[in-house]
């Protein structure tokens, strides 16, 4: 059974701090993870994706993926009230994607 | 390039009833998925098509939800009859899926209420 942890917070963070997202993957099979960001009442939009061990930014955005681990990350810096949603983590399996539960974010002005 | 289009938006029905839900991939992609997400929780994987045919059915509750893609475009997802559980967001997703980084475009979503 492949399953992708996410602890479902709140998670609060003021505005301007960096924000960390954690998630865990049980089946090593995986070939590549994706982050999403998910609005109230809105469908998930992709913020990135990386399948490499190690860093990968994009602007305010840096996913961190340690296989050995079986670890998935997502640090937001700088962030602001528009960041506050619920952030999926997905791992990729072939064809198929597993999510995670999501994880809501809360940015306080 | 249009988006994944779903219709409708929003459906309230009675339970025992009988829906339908569509979608329209974005143009070219041979993958379609549709998900079920219940408030709270993450998308879950109902069934998945390869142009036209099933690569995946195995969380979709056949004694009542079926789904078919012909001619490997267009999708209708169907609930006969619905139950009180089944109250959620319907998603559909297309991809392409061509290399390790190709992910999945999601549509605006039908949110389906049993009462």
């Amino acid at each position: 059974q492949k399953e992708v942890e996410q602890n479902s917070g709140p998670l609060s963070v003021p505005e301007g701090a960096i924000a960390s997202l954690n998630c865990t993957y049980s089946d090593r099979g995986s070939q590549s993870f994706f982050w999403y960001r998910q609005y109230s009442g809105k469908s998930p939009e992709l913020i990135m994706f990386i399948y490499s061990n190690g860093d990968k930014e994009d602007g305010r955005f840096t996913a961190q993926l340690n296989k050995a681990s079986q670890y998935v990350s997502l640090l937001i810096r700088d962030s602001q009230p528009s960041d506050s949603a619920t952030y999926l983590c997905a791992a990729r399996y072939g064809q198929n994607f597993v999510f995670g539960p999501g994880t809501r974010l809360s940015v306080l002005p | 390039e249009a988006g994944v289009a779903q219709s409708p938006r929003y459906k309230i029905i009675e339970k025992r009833q009988s829906v339908a839900f569509w979608c329209n991939p974005i143009s070219g992609h041979a993958t379609l998925y549709w998900y079920q997400q219940i408030l709270g929780q993450g998308p879950k994987l109902l069934i998945q098509f390869q142009n036209n045919g099933v690569v995946d059915d195995s969380q979709l509750p056949k004694d009542r939800f079926s789904a078919e893609r012909l001619k490997g475009v267009d999708s209708t997802l169907k609930i006969q009859p619905a139950k009180l559980e089944d109250s959620a967001v319907y998603l559909c997703a297309s991809s392409s899926l061509e290399g390790v980084g190709e992910t999945q475009y999601f549509g605006p979503g039908t949110r389906l209420l049993v009462l």
